[in-house]
């Protein structure tokens, strides 16, 4: 099956600065990849994904760059702010029983922003 | 789009009694997902609910120990049995609210933090 490797574990940056997160896949046939975020005592939300067609995507502050070749992924967040800190998790994700996607998660990075 | 409540938020449960948490949905799914979270850890699969039909469950989960029910289109109910401390997590349920049409983004409750003294 899919295996999802995700570093750092921990991130600390200074407010203002950039932060970048780095995912690796095992499954070529890996289609589409979210980034979510937690917050404290709620659920994952999505943030930004990208697909296997797709090199590179941007939203603002934030950004995703997919390599399919080398089969790894990265999310950059710039200028970054205290509510960006969150924990973050990458995912692989490729078409399962019935058309839904079938997703892997990375193991998360815990981000700090410190003002 | 998608909301999702989710009952209880958190509960304390002694060893050997068993717990059922609700997933509410403000729109009808086809398929909702149930993922464990353990402490620090990442999200795991437990089980695919598909309405109308016997729940699907990953590698390392069996009925007996997680029974779910999907008696409807916007609901759903995961039981952990039998609990023991290694059940400590947080449960979340997610949907795909778009299907096979979609993008694949899931959707996630708040979570249900059990702690299993």
């Amino acid at each position: 099956g899919e295996n999802v490797e995700q570093h750092p574990s921990t991130l600390s940056v200074q407010e203002g600065d950039s932060a970048v997160i780095k995912c690796t896949y095992s499954d070529s046939a890996s289609n589409y990849f979210p980034w979510y975020k937690q917050e404290l005592g709620k659920g994952p939300q999505l943030i930004i994904d990208i697909r296997s067609n797709v090199g590179e995507k941007k939203d603002q502050r934030i950004a995703v760059t997919l390599n399919k070749t080398a089969k790894h992924f990265s999310l950059h967040i710039t200028e970054t702010q205290p509510e960006d800190s969150a924990v973050y998790f990458c995912a692989a994700s490729k078409e399962g029983p019935g058309g839904y996607q079938k997703v892997t998660f990375g193991t998360g990075t815990k981000l700090q922003v410190i003002p | 789009s998608a909301v999702i409540s989710q009952k209880p938020s958190r509960d304390i449960c002694q060893r050997g009694t068993s717990l059922t948490i609700q997933c509410q949905v403000d729109s009808q799914v086809t398929m909702m997902f149930w993922y464990r979270q353990q402490p620090g850890q990442s999200l795991t699969l437990i089980a695919t609910a598909n309405q109308g039909s016997e729940a699907t469950y990953e590698s390392g989960f069996v009925i007996d120990k997680f029974p779910i029910s999907r008696p409807n289109l916007t609901f759903s109910t995961l039981t952990v049995s039998n609990m023991s401390p290694e059940d400590s997590s947080i449960y979340l349920c997610s949907v795909d609210p778009y299907g096979g049409d979609g993008t694949g983004e899931l959707f996630f409750g708040e979570g249900s933090r059990l702690t299993v003294l």
